[in-house]
């Protein structure tokens, strides 16, 4: 059975920070890897979509990375800014059950002034 | 676009009481799902439909929840009759080809039994 994890749960850094978050699974099979940001009360917003055949993607301040064979993959947020607090959730796509999304618990970011 | 909406945003109602969550996919998309969040077990898929029929109920917890997707712009959760435990965030997501293209969320309906 697929379960993704993220580590850290929390973290609260000062503005200006490089940040990285961590999300393993448990079993490398997946069609891709997606990372959202959820903010309090609020949706979830897609920030980045790795493919499986992919090393990675960029989306202006953010970078997230995959390996696949080690069941793992970061999110990079560079020049971190107060707007980027938040709750960010990595979910893998698993081959099986063509459309569920496996989400790990997220890590909730503080970043303070 | 206005993307996936859902509604009402925020439900209050009392235990033994039907309710009713309501959701309208982005235009062009052929998949729906329903997700629930709760701070116990994160977020849970509950039911997805692909064109309009159900795929995959598995999710759904128990015979008080059913789902129905009379067309391809509108899904409705229901919840009959629904319990405390039932209070939670329930989301409603819509993709076109979601390994191609990922999921988009809609911004959920907080449910509170009383």
């Amino acid at each position: 059975k697929q379960e993704v994890t993220q580590i850290p749960a929390a973290l609260s850094v000062p503005e200006g920070e490089n940040l990285v978050l961590n999300c393993s699974f448990t079993d490398s099979a997946i069609y891709n890897l997606q990372w959202f940001r959820q903010d309090p009360g609020k949706g979830l917003t897609s920030l980045l979509l790795i493919q499986s055949s992919q090393r990675e993607q960029t989306s202006g301040r953010l970078n997230a990375s995959l390996d696949k064979s080690s069941g793992r993959s970061t999110l990079y947020i560079a020049a971190s800014q107060p707007g980027d607090s938040a709750t960010y959730l990595c979910a893998v796509h698993p081959p099986e059950g063509y459309n569920k999304l496996i989400f790990g618990a997220g890590t909730r970011l503080a970043v303070h002034p | 676009d206005a993307g996936v909406i859902q509604s009402p945003r925020h439900e209050v109602t009392e235990m033994g009481q039907e309710v009713t969550l309501r959701c309208k996919p982005i235009s062009g998309h052929n998949s729906l799902f329903w997700y629930r969040q709760t701070m116990m077990r994160g977020l849970e898929l509950l039911i997805y439909f692909n064109n309009n029929v159900p795929i995959d109920d598995s999710g759904m917890p128990e015979d008080r929840f059913s789902a129905k997707m009379p067309n391809a712009s509108f899904s409705t959760l229901k919840i009959q009759p629904s319990e405390p435990r039932d209070s939670a965030v329930y989301f409603c997501a819509s993709s076109f080809n979601g390994v191609l293209y990922g999921y988009t969320f809609g911004s959920g309906t907080r449910l509170t039994v009383v």
